[in-house]
């Protein structure tokens, strides 16, 4: 069945950096796009950007300048890079797969990971 | 960006009742809107895509209709399991953007 696991740092100091891997099953990310989202305490949903099928990438503009995706299709790995993390960069990320069709849906979600930025 | 509101923040409702979810976009969508339910625990579960197909395995109870700025999803017969935030999310343009969420209680 399709599976994604986001895994992450924990606790990122403030100016440091946060990677985090989606580890898919399930489904190919050659056939399939992967989508971040993320959601501080309390708070709504933020998507943050996608990396295709295709390996191209489309990103929020508002991170665009700190955030970078990448992935590694033979080991079924998406990786998340954020730059710069200050206190509201504090959430739960979770990446997501594309439904494909040109729906622009995400029909199977990570468990999320969560990420706290502090001293 | 295009902006999703969610109006209704909280909603109370009985077991068995019929509840309607609204979602309006700031800009034409056309039909690319997605509901989503959020769990207590965090799960995220895609519900409905493209404004009304419903997602594999979700029960037919859930339903949705709209199309242009104004959406809507529907919950016919209540039931315990369905407590849970429930966000929209349009696909038409990026960046992609999310409702504020409305969260379903049980009266």
């Amino acid at each position: 069945q399709v599976q994604l696991k986001e895994s992450g740092p924990g606790l990122v100091a403030p100016s440091q950096s946060l990677s985090i891997t989606c580890t898919v099953s399930g489904f190919s990310l050659t056939n399939y796009g992967v989508h971040w989202v993320r959601q501080p305490p309390g708070k709504g949903l933020e998507w943050l950007g996608v990396i295709w099928a295709g390996g191209s990438t489309n990103y929020n503009s508002a991170l665009m300048s700190r955030l970078s995706i990448s992935k590694d299709n033979s080991k079924s790995q998406v990786f998340l890079k954020m730059n710069s993390l200050q206190s509201d960069d504090t959430a739960m990320y979770y990446c997501a797969r594309d439904r494909a069709g040109n729906y622009y849906a995400m029909d199977y979600w990570g468990q999320g990971t969560s990420v706290t930025v502090s001293s | 960006d295009n902006q999703m509101t969610q109006t209704t923040s909280s909603l109370s409702a009985s077991l068995g009742d019929r509840v309607t979810i609204s979602c309006r976009a700031s800009q034409d969508i056309s039909n690319y809107l997605n509901w989503y339910q959020q769990k207590p625990d965090g799960t995220v579960k895609l519900l409905i895509y493209y404004t009304s197909r419903l997602h594999s395995g979700v029960p037919s109870r859930f339903s949705g209709s709209g199309s242009g700025k104004d959406f809507s999803l529907t919950i016919s017969n209540l039931e315990q399991e369905d407590i849970a935030t429930y966000f929209c999310q349009q696909g038409n343009t990026l960046p992609y953007t999310f409702g504020g969420g409305t969260k379903l209680e049980i009266k």
